[in-house]
C-alpha cells in the first residue's frame, strides 16, 4: 500500500466548473497535510494546508481532511485554464522524525 | 531574498562518474529535504534531515549518499551514477515549527546518466 495515494488523472473540467481532487494517506498519526501545484517544468509551490478535520477555505480553494476515513481533498471553484496543472498531495507523517512524503500527483486540464 | 539554493540545473553524467548536488538555504529552516522526481511521477523522497549533524534515509536512499555539516547546506552525493539516476532532483527545507511543516523547494536539478 502506497503512503500517499492519488489519481493520476488527467482530469479534465471545463472553465468556469469545480474541480475535485482526491488523496489518501496509510499512516493514522499523520498529523499535517498540504496540496502543492505543479506546472510543467516548474518546482512545487504550496497553495493549501489543513491540520484539522473539516473545511479550509482560502479563495477558490478549499481543503477538506477527514482523519477517520484518512482522507484529503482540494476543490477548486471557477476552475481557470491557468488551474491547469499537476496538484500534488503531502503529508508529514508522525512519529519520530517527521517526514514529508508525497503522492503521485493529479494532473489537471481546464479546457475553455 | 533567495530561499533555496540548488546548483547546477543541468548536468549530464556518464555511467559510473560520481557528482555532488547542491543545496544551501538561507531561511535558517532545521528541515532538508532531497526528492526525485522522475517524468509524470510525484516526489520520492531520498534522503532527509532534522539538523546539523542528523540525516535519515528516505523512500528510495539507494545509490545515495548526504551529510549536513551546517544548517544551511545539505549536499547529496552520487557516486557510482546509473542510468536509472536519471531524473530531476529537487531540495527542500521546512522550520517544522508545530504543525506547519511548510516546505520550500530549490529549482530543481536535472540530471542524465548517459
Amino acid at each position: 500500500q502506497k503512503e500517499v495515494e492519488q489519481n493520476s488523472g488527467p482530469l479534465s473540467v471545463p472553465e468556469g466548473a469545480i474541480a475535485s481532487l482526491n488523496c489518501t494517506y496509510s499512516d493514522r498519526g499523520s498529523q499535517s497535510f498540504f496540496w502543492y501545484r505543479q506546472y510543467s517544468g516548474k518546482s512545487p509551490e504550496l497553495i493549501m494546508s489543513i491540520y484539522s478535520n473539516g473545511d479550509k477555505e482560502d479563495g477558490r480553494f478549499t481543503a477538506q481532511l477527514n482523519k477517520a476515513s484518512q482522507y484529503v481533498s482540494l476543490l477548486i471553484r471557477d476552475s481557470q485554464p491557468s488551474d491547469s496543472a499537476t496538484y500534488l498531495c503531502a503529508v508529514n507523517k508522525a512519529g519520530g522524525y517527521n517526514k514529508l512524503i508525497f503522492g503521485a500527483g493529479t494532473r489537471l486540464a481546464v479546457h475553455p | 531574498n533567495a530561499g533555496v539554493t540548488q546548483t547546477p540545473k543541468f548536468r549530464i553524467l556518464k555511467i559510473g562518474q560520481s557528482m555532488t548536488l547542491q543545496c544551501t538555504q538561507d531561511m535558517n529552516h532545521n528541515y532538508m529535504y532531497w526528492y526525485r522526481q522522475d517524468p509524470g511521477m510525484g516526489l520520492k523522497l531520498i534522503y532527509y534531515s532534522v539538523g546539523a549533524g542528523i540525516t535519515d534515509k528516505g523512500e528510495v536512499p539507494n545509490g545515495y549518499n548526504v551529510s549536513r555539516s551546517t544548517t544551511e547546506d545539505f549536499p547529496l552525493r552520487l557516486e557510482l551514477a546509473a542510468p536509472s539516476q536519471t531524473s530531476v532532483y529537487f531540495c527542500a527545507s521546512s522550520s517544522q515549527q508545530g504543525l506547519n511543516t511548510e516546505a520550500f523547494f530549490g529549482q530543481g536539478t536535472r540530471l542524465t546518466v548517459v
